[in-house]
């Protein structure tokens, strides 16, 4: 079945770097965007990152521009999040999201499949 | 960017009962606009997408309306596995954003 699995979350001091993964399955991996979403201890959901389905173009919040990459590698099926420099405020659950679309908004079907989400705790 | 108002923020109800839900954008996001339901300690769940679409297998006690900045949620007939809380979320352009939330509790 259609299915997102991440890994990589845990907890790291303040400054320090991670990087998630996202294993998809059930899907052609190479026609879909991909984004990160989390969502911070007791509360809403944001918007992280996008890649386009080919990996050549990618889109971030403000709150995360500059510290961290989206990539995908479309041969593993596999989606990444490299996270530098990271504060407290980036302490989250953070899932790993499909949308039906290859390429820029507006996207039209929503985003249909969630992963179960890593957390990721930033604490010295 | 394009702010997503939702209200209320919570929301005391029965089984059996009317809910609805508002969503209010910044700015006008065309059609754009999708639901979620999300239970504690697991990752949202599209429930409507293109603001009245319903995914396969939801109930059709869910439904949406609305048009321009105004969006709503319906639950017809609140059943006890409703009791979860509920985003918006605009896809009309990037930063793509999501209303706060709106927490259906148990009355």
């Amino acid at each position: 079945q259609v299915q997102l699995v991440e890994s990589g979350g845990g907890v790291v001091q303040p400054g320090r770097s991670l990087r998630l993964s996202c294993a998809a399955s059930g899907f052609t991996f190479s026609h879909y965007c991909m984004n990160w979403v989390r969502q911070g201890p007791g509360k809403g959901l944001e918007w992280v990152a996008v890649i386009w389905s080919d990996g050549r173009n990618q889109y971030y919040a403000d709150s995360v521009k500059g510290r961290f990459t989206i990539s995908r590698d479309n041969s593993k099926n596999t989606l990444f999040l490299q996270m530098n420099s990271l504060r407290a405020e980036d302490t989250a659950v953070y899932y790993c999201v499909r949308v039906p679309a290859a390429g820029a908004p507006p996207y039209y079907y929503g985003m249909d499949v969630w992963g179960q989400g890593t957390t990721v705790t930033v604490s010295s | 960017d394009i702010q997503l108002t939702q209200s209320p923020s919570f929301l005391s109800a029965s089984v059996g009962d009317r809910v609805t839900i508002t969503c209010r954008a910044s700015q006008g996001i065309s059609s754009y606009l999708a639901w979620y339901q999300q239970k504690p300690g697991k990752a949202p769940k599209l429930l409507i997408h293109a603001i009245s679409t319903l995914q396969s297998g939801v109930p059709s006690r869910f439904s949406g309306s609305g048009s321009g900045t105004e969006f709503t949620l319906t639950i017809s007939s609140l059943e006890p596995e409703d009791f979860a809380t509920y985003y918006c979320q605009q896809l009309n352009k990037f930063p793509l954003t999501f209303g706060g939330g709106t927490k259906v509790e148990s009355k």
